[in-house]
């Protein structure tokens, strides 16, 4: 079955530094997407970053970046020069395989940003 | 703001008691999602739809149904509800089920007491 780790459930970053937030996936699937979600604390889920298994690029929106390493079947998201505005909960997820756009969810890491 | 609307922000009711949520995905997304955040089970996936069919179906209680209109809003029933059944609600939507954005509304909050 498709599952997505987290193992970090909280961490803390100095402001301006940059923190990677670890994404393990597993799935015997070729074609996979993966997605970053951003939850701060007012509860809404913001989409930051998506990567498909096919790009051979690694994704970049803004301060965001995704480490994607096919091999380890790892996806981490790279958050540069951290804001205090960053401080919120990270959600890695992965499509489901077949066509139904379903997305598997992992359970999160609390990131707090220190001025 | 994402583009997707969910009505209402927030809902208090009581046990046995039902209530409807309302979704209104992205202009042009014809797919939309309905997922459950709640403490002790995460942020799960209920069901979608596409284009109006029902596309896919995930741990959704038979107690729950969903639907999606011709102009592709979207209602979650949630009926015979329990203490367990409070969480957050999320619709999400996309253009199609291989997009490579799913765009989450801001969430409808139930707490049943």
């Amino acid at each position: 079955a498709q599952k997505i780790t987290q193992t970090q459930p909280g961490m803390f970053v100095q402001e301006k530094e940059a923190v990677t937030l670890d994404c393990t996936y597993d799935t015997s699937d070729q074609s996979y997407g993966l997605f970053w979600y951003k939850q701060p604390s007012s509860g809404e889920m913001i989409f930051l970053i998506y990567q498909g298994s096919y790009d051979e690029q690694n994704a970049t929106e803004g301060r965001y970046s995704l480490n994607f390493q096919k091999a380890r079947k790892s996806a981490n998201l790279v958050i540069s020069a951290s804001q205090l505005g960053d401080s919120a909960m990270y959600f890695c997820a992965m499509r489901e395989r077949g066509n139904t756009g379903k997305l598997i969810f992992g359970q999160g890491t609390t990131l707090q940003v220190k001025p | 703001d994402s583009g997707v609307t969910q009505t209402p922000k927030h809902l208090i009711t009581a046990t046995g008691q039902r209530v409807t949520l309302r979704c209104s995905p992205r202009s042009g997304d014809l797919s939309v999602y309905w997922y459950q955040q709640s403490l002790d089970q995460g942020l799960q996936f209920l069901i979608q739809y596409y284009n109006g069919e029902e596309r896919a179906k995930g741990n959704i209680l038979e107690r729950f149904s969903a639907q999606q209109f011709p102009d592709l809003h979207s209602e979650l029933n949630l009926s015979s509800l329990e203490l367990g059944d409070s969480a957050l609600y999320f619709c999400a939507s996309s253009v199609d089920p291989r997009a490579e954005t799913q765009y989450f509304g801001p969430g409808t909050r139930l707490l049943v007491l």
